[in-house]
């Protein structure tokens, strides 16, 4: 079974608009991390945001917010006001806990979103 | 930003030959992860290591092996490549949860692209 699932693979928005990319995970870890990532076309990886799973307010970072829906196990993505900058492949992760004390991060497929002009 | 190199960035090899990506940090992090990105799977984990000496499996770990001698360096190996192989390879860091206030977030290196021909 997919711990974490993202089932946009490409989006389309326009500039200065919101959008929210989609992101549900699985898991029996009951101290659990997600996070979001932002891969550009030059292929570094950028964390964006940060959501722990006894956390009780969704996370902000500027124009990123999670959405984060703990019963329906999503932890959602939202950017407002859309910048051509945000072009760019999106990856949802998780952080599960294992008894040994490691930790292992399982990432999505990945959404890329094109914002368009 | 996290001092982490990968090398070679680029490699070319044939298929049957022996290959070694290296991962250096000077960031003194416990968890290190090696994870292999395709178009269609996003990232998944090869082998991950949680201290000198200590390293596991991932969930894609067949044809690979690892080592991590000194806590700063983490070798990825393939014992004879397949164009199966052919991806690009990110190394990533980790403090786990170290910290009063440390979302455990990864700090990935640049990526280190190899083609097996």
């Amino acid at each position: 079974a997919q711990k974490i699932t993202q089932t946009q693979p490409g989006m389309f928005v326009q500039e200065k608009e919101a959008v929210t990319l989609d992101c549900t995970y699985d898991t029996s870890d009951p101290s659990y991390g997600l996070f979001w990532y932002k891969q550009p076309s030059s292929g570094e990886m950028i964390f964006l945001i940060y959501q722990g799973s006894y956390d009780q307010q969704n996370a902000t970072e500027g124009r990123y917010s999670l959405n984060f829906q703990k019963a329906r196990k999503s932890a959602n993505l939202v950017i407002s006001a859309s910048q051509l900058g945000d072009s760019a492949m999106y990856f949802c992760a998780m952080r599960e806990a294992f008894n040994s004390g490691t930790y292992k991060y399982i990432f999505g497929t990945g959404t890329r979103l094109k914002v368009l002009a | 930003d996290a001092g982490i190199t990968q090398s070679p960035r680029h490699k070319v090899t044939e298929t049957g030959t022996p290959v070694t990506l290296r991962c250096h940090q000077t960031e003194n992090h416990r968890y290190m992860y090696w994870y292999r990105q395709d178009p269609g799977h996003g990232l998944r984990l090869i082998h991950y290591s949680y201290g000198v000496k200590d390293t596991d499996k991932g969930e894609v770990s067949d044809g690979y092996s690892v080592s991590r001698s000194k806590t700063e360096d983490f070798l990825l190996t393939l014992e004879s490549a397949t164009s199966s192989q052919t991806s690009v390879y990110f190394c990533a860091i980790s403090d786990g949860l170290a910290g009063a206030v440390n979302t455990g977030e990864l700090f990935f290196g640049e990526g280190s692209r190899l083609t097996v021909l």
